[in-house]
């Protein structure tokens, strides 16, 4: 079984502030991992994957995560944040070796970056 | 690339009614998904198609859900007979080759449904 974790229901940010929307994963292989952003009435974008490599992974609209499999994160990071990148975020976990198709998605977290 | 194409974006019905919900997915992709997303349970995952092939619909929460992919372009996910509880946003995803797991999906902007 696999599941994945956001913490936070909702984070706010200030405008030009660094974020971070984190998300813990338990899977029984070798994780590949997923951001998707969700915006109002809108269906999910994928923003970047985590399949196996660089611990640091760069994404759509200058976001970035960090593996560190030792704390079983995938931490979503934005330098400075935009009024824009207000959003739902989900994280989502697969890993090598499934059967049947397996991606499971966390609950999401609300960001709200206040100008 | 026009993504993929969901209609219609709101269907209002009444208890009992047939609802039928449509997905045209992206050119060339071979995986098809239908999710159900609600504030309750987040995004559940209903059915999914390879190349035309329904492959698990363990998801699907009843049999007054069904799920049909005639061909590579299109799909459609029925409800009969609707009741209130399946009120929620359906999204269609598709994806190019998601059988390793690692391919991301693209998804359309949903079919807010609302049973009364």
């Amino acid at each position: 079984a696999q599941s994945v974790a956001q913490p936070e229901d909702q984070v706010n940010v200030a405008e030009g502030n660094p974020l971070t929307v984190k998300c813990t994963y338990s899977v029984s292989g070798n994780p590949y991992l997923f951001w998707y952003v969700q915006y109002p009435n809108r269906g999910l974008q994928f923003l970047l994957k985590y399949i196996t490599g660089d611990n640091l992974v760069k994404g759509s609209y200058g976001f970035e995560a960090e593996f560190n499999k030792s704390q079983t994160s995938f931490h979503l990071k934005k330098p400075s944040a935009l009024v824009s990148d207000s959003a739902l975020y989900f994280c989502a976990v697969s890993y090598s070796g499934a059967g049947s198709y397996q991606l499971t998605f966390g609950k999401g977290t609300k960001l709200s970056v206040i100008p | 690339d026009a993504g993929v194409i969901q209609s219609p974006r709101h269907e209002v019905t009444e208890m009992g009614q047939e609802v039928t919900l449509r997905c045209k997915p992206i050119s060339g992709h071979d995986y098809l998904f239908w999710y159900r997303q609600t504030m309750m349970r987040g995004l559940e995952l209903l059915i999914y198609f390879n190349n035309n092939v329904p492959i698990d619909d363990s998801g699907m929460p009843e049999d007054r859900f069904s799920a049909k992919m005639p061909n590579a372009s299109f799909s459609t996910l029925k409800i009969q007979p609707s009741e209130p509880r399946d009120s929620a946003v359906y999204f269609c995803a598709s994806s190019l080759g998601a059988g390793g797991h690692n391919s991301p999906l693209h998804f359309g902007n949903g079919t807010r449904l609302t049973v009364t």
